[in-house]
């Protein structure tokens, strides 16, 4: 596709609940990020991908949170036992990311999570 | 680690005047610098970058930025600020030395433009 394609654009969930959130990169891209963002306000990191490397998991909150990749494309970010604390929107980068490191990373639209 | 800051959560800024928002970065060797904006209930989009040469940079919208290694600045800057302007802007660094390394965002800045 043309750009990074985020889905659902909005969730609904009851506290308690697994969500999955799903990231389709732009075609060719190695690199893909997912990052949180609470009412409007700073980026948290949550994981990094990089081509076939261990992904960068170190910004995950807590072990009710993961993330995979597969075949080096879609991610899915799933989110065990869901806590109102969860509410933000999720959102998916990625980047053309070869030994330089020169490219900038494009934003899909996100997903809006809401716990309830 | 890498590191971002913006320090300031807000600026405020007339219409027609010209505009800075802050961004100072920390990273092992040489930085590869961005700024990205958020338009409400929108993605990020990317406006400019810094990846070598000349230390002023200009992107998208009239914005420019310059890279000033020794005081390991990058602040986005634009002549005459339009109530369009109006957004979230995000400041980011890579680390050159590290071309594997993740894309680390500073905090935010929100730019708010009156008439």
């Amino acid at each position: 596709g043309a750009g990074v394609s985020q889905s659902p654009s909005n969730k609904v969930t009851e506290k308690g609940k697994d969500v999955e959130l799903r990231c389709d990169p732009i075609s060719g891209h190695t690199a893909l990020y997912w990052y949180r963002q609470s009412l409007g306000q700073g980026l948290e990191f949550l994981i990094y991908f990089q081509g076939n490397s261990a992904p960068d998991k170190s910004g995950l909150p807590s072990d009710r949170f993961s993330a995979e990749r597969t075949g080096g494309s879609v991610s899915t970010l799933t989110i065990q036992r869901t806590q109102q604390e969860d509410s933000a929107v999720y959102l998916c980068a990625s980047s053309l990311q070869g030994a330089t490191g020169r490219t900038e990373a494009f934003f899909g639209q996100g997903t809006r999570l809401t716990v309830v | 680690a890498q590191s971002v800051a913006q320090p300031e959560d807000q600026v405020n800024v007339a219409e027609g005047n010209p505009l800075t928002v802050k961004c100072t970065y920390s990273v092992s060797g040489n930085p590869y610098l961005f700024w990205y904006v958020q338009y409400p209930n929108r993605g990020l989009q990317f406006l400019l970058k810094y990846i070598t040469g000349d230390n002023l940079v200009k992107g998208s919208y009239g914005f420019e930025a310059e890279f000033n290694k020794s005081q390991t600045s990058f602040h986005l800057k634009k002549p005459s600020a339009l109530v369009s302007d109006s957004a979230l802007y995000f400041c980011a660094v890579r680390s050159i030395n590290n071309a594997g390394n993740m894309l680390t965002f500073g905090g935010g800045t929100r730019l708010m433009v009156k008439p």
